[in-house]
């Protein structure tokens, strides 16, 4: 069973770099079946998708964020992290790293679906 | 971006009602729409994908419908575990994926 656990400061100041990994364990990340996502969630409101990063490396981003953001990944720990520069208030959020399964339905399959989720950990920016 | 409108925002219902909650997208993404539920402080947890096909180990009270524009989750008969978010969640076109706003679901 695949489980991922995500990681990294609680608090960062504004105008820094908000950095967190997650470490899946079950499963590997550099598995072709499978992408690997962050996603956040602000208190009290609904989940904005930041970006993914495939086992070949390739990201994509949400374009909202693109200019902030970086996802990589480390197969050798079997870990992707995100960074997110220049933060301010609006970033605080509980941040998910969610794998995209890929999931079947008579012979269609699809992805870009978050079937496994990590926990989620708060990080507030504040100075 | 494609947009998910959700509606109801929220929803007062009792153990044993059938509920439905609709999901509208800002144009057509055919059948690619999954569903989710989040219980406070936890992470999502996905019900259905392919906007009809549920999750292995997800409840058959729970069903999906809909392609195109519009969209239902139907719980056929609340249980108390079932008071929670659902979200909606379009894998047509990125980036972004998108989200709908929620629906909050709670006991009357």
């Amino acid at each position: 069973q695949v489980q991922l656990q995500e990681s990294g400061p609680g608090l960062v100041k504004p105008s820094q770099t908000l950095s967190l990994t997650c470490t899946v364990s079950g499963g590997s990340i550099n598995s072709g079946s499978y992408h690997w996502s962050w996603i956040r969630q602000p208190a009290g409101k609904g989940l904005e998708w930041i970006g993914r990063i495939y086992s070949t490396g390739r990201t994509y981003y949400n374009p909202s964020l693109k200019s902030r953001v970086t996802i990589s990944g480390d197969t050798s720990k079997n870990q992707f992290s995100l960074k997110l520069t220049s933060v301010t208030a609006a970033d605080t959020a509980v941040y998910y790293c969610a794998r995209d399964g890929i999931l079947c339905s008579g012979t269609t399959c699809y992805t870009d679906t978050f079937d496994r989720w990590g926990q989620g950990t708060l990080v507030t920016v504040s100075s | 971006d494609i947009q998910l409108t959700q509606s109801p925002s929220f929803l007062s219902a009792s153990v044993g009602d059938r509920v439905t909650i609709t999901c509208r997208a800002s144009q057509a993404i055919t059948n690619f729409l999954a569903w989710y539920q989040q219980k406070p402080g936890r992470a999502p947890k996905l019900l259905i994908f392919a906007a009809s096909t549920l999750q292995s180990g997800v409840p058959s009270r729970f069903s999906g419908s809909g392609s195109g524009t519009e969209f239902t989750l139907t719980i056929s008969s609340l249980q108390p575990e079932d008071f929670a978010t659902y979200y909606c969640q379009q894998l047509n076109s990125y980036p972004p994926v998108t989200f709908g706003q929620g629906t909050r679901l709670e006991i009357k």
